[in-house]
């Protein structure tokens, strides 16, 4: 069964350094999502991409924060400068199509920052 | 702005007992509504789901109905095992689809 996947699965860095997550969403999915989980807290969006753009954000995704769709499978997730804040676990997700309402979460990438 | 509403755990069942987790939901238009489960080190997978009233999603023995009049989709199960020990996510996308908005997760913890 086809899976979104994401790496590395931990990622340690330190403040003020730059971090990239990755994710290769299901193959035929149209529709890119992040999320993240601060430790023992609910899960936030942070934004969503379509047809090569942001279609939304969410007021964490601050100019720190950008995606990029560089090929036909990669998405990724790149924080200019990381915080301490920042340390949580990154989800990424993907959706077939406008409608189809369920999205499929990777397994997350833990990022520790010290 | 829509907002998702679960029981506070940690719950703790023994096992073949039965299971109501609450969840209710504030959101405008038509929402879709969605049981998400993260087990201990893994990431999130989709449970159940339901896109309109009164439409019941069912997966591996959980059950959950979409209650328009209440706001509600709490999510029940007949018997429990050990196995289901994982946290609990209730969720819901608007009637674009676009971002999902979870509630804080209910921990189960099911003994055996």
């Amino acid at each position: 069964e086809p899976e979104v996947t994401q790496t590395p699965s931990h990622q340690v860095t330190q403040m003020g350094q730059e971090v990239i997550l990755r994710c290769v969403p299901i193959s035929n999915h149209l529709y890119f999502y992040w999320y993240r989980q601060i430790l023992g807290q609910k899960v936030e969006f942070l934004v969503s991409f379509y047809n090569n753009e942001i279609s939304e954000k969410s007021e964490i995704f601050d100019d720190q924060f950008s995606v990029e769709r560089p090929d036909g499978s990669n998405f990724t997730l790149k924080i200019r400068s990381t915080k301490l804040e920042d340390s949580a676990m990154y989800f990424c997700a993907s959706r077939l199509t406008e409608t189809t309402y369920e999205q499929y979460f990777g397994p997350g990438t833990r990022l520790t920052v010290t | 702005g829509n907002s998702v509403t679960q029981m506070e755990g940690p719950v703790t069942l023994s096992e073949e007992a039965f299971l109501t987790i609450n969840c209710t939901y504030t959101a405008t238009g038509y929402p879709s509504l969605f049981w998400y489960v993260q087990y201990p080190g893994e990431g999130l997978q989709l449970l159940l789901k339901a896109t309109k009233a009164d439409d019941k999603g069912s997966n591996k023995g959980f059950e959950a109905t979409y209650r328009k009049e209440t706001t509600s989709f709490h999510l029940e199960k007949g018997s429990v095992q050990v196995s289901d020990s994982a946290v609990y996510f209730c969720a819901l996308s608007d009637n674009y689809g676009q971002n999902f908005v979870f509630g804080p997760g209910t921990r189960l913890s099911v003994l055996p």
